[in-house]
């Protein structure tokens, strides 16, 4: 298995596009994560799926965003009407979630930097 | 609230300096995970290392070091003999445990830029 893999790496939308995003997570990991992350800062959570369940949503989350997981396999997250200050990296994580208390760690794909112009 | 600070914005040093990012966190839960993370240019994060809050042992792997102080809520990152290949951003993030479905997202600190020159 080559990692986490995302796709495109780079998208250039103008404003009030719709846009997708995909990540292939490492393909025993049940978990799967998106963060964003603008320049000069740390990623920042936005959503987490156990299998296709989407267990946590951030407030960062606005309705203009969507993601989904339909067969605990790959994720797509959605865009809608986007906005300047969508323009960031968009990177996603998978983990192997055992259970319980306790935490496996996450590997993150290269990201999908997003324009917005 | 759950937060991580790292102060030092970018760092500067010559090949075989050694270097410490320090890192400082807050959290309200007893059961938390400690990680760093290096972003070199191509983006991707590369995972360094993960502690949690139990277990306090210094750790060395080659040259790379962390001190995790809970006294001072601290997880200090050294490198020794600093080499150009080290140039990077590096996050330092916490996560805390839970049950059930909320668990293991990320919180990030802004990241510390380490260039080392030849």
């Amino acid at each position: 298995d080559t990692g986490v893999s995302q796709d495109p790496r780079h998208k250039i939308t103008k404003r009030g596009q719709n846009v997708t995003f995909r990540c292939d997570p490492i393909s025993e990991h049940n978990r799967l994560y998106w963060y964003r992350q603008t320049l000069g800062q740390g990623p920042e959570f936005l959503t987490y799926f156990q299998n296709e369940a989407q267990l946590e949503k951030s407030r960062l989350l606005s309705d203009r965003f969507s993601a989904e997981r339909p067969k605990g396999s790959f994720s797509t997250l959605e865009i809608q009407r986007t906005e300047q200050g969508d323009s960031a990296m968009y990177l996603c994580a998978s983990s192997l979630g055992t259970g319980g208390v306790g935490y496996t760690e996450a590997f993150f794909g290269q990201g999908t930097r997003l324009t917005v112009v | 609230a759950q937060k991580v600070t790292q102060a030092q914005t970018e760092i500067s040093v010559v090949e075989k300096e050694d270097v410490t990012l320090d890192c400082v966190y807050e959290t309200r839960d007893t059961t938390y995970y400690l990680f760093w993370y290096k972003q070199p240019p191509s983006g991707e994060l590369v995972f360094l290392i993960r502690r949690n809050s139990f277990d306090e042992q210094n750790e060395i792997s080659g040259r790379y070091s962390w001190n995790f102080q809970k006294s001072t809520s601290s997880f200090n990152f050294t490198i020794t003999a600093s080499q150009v290949v080290d140039s990077a951003v590096y996050f330092c993030a916490l996560s805390e445990a839970g049950y059930g479905g909320s668990q293991g997202n990320l919180i990030f600190g802004k990241g510390t830029k380490l260039s080392v020159k030849p």
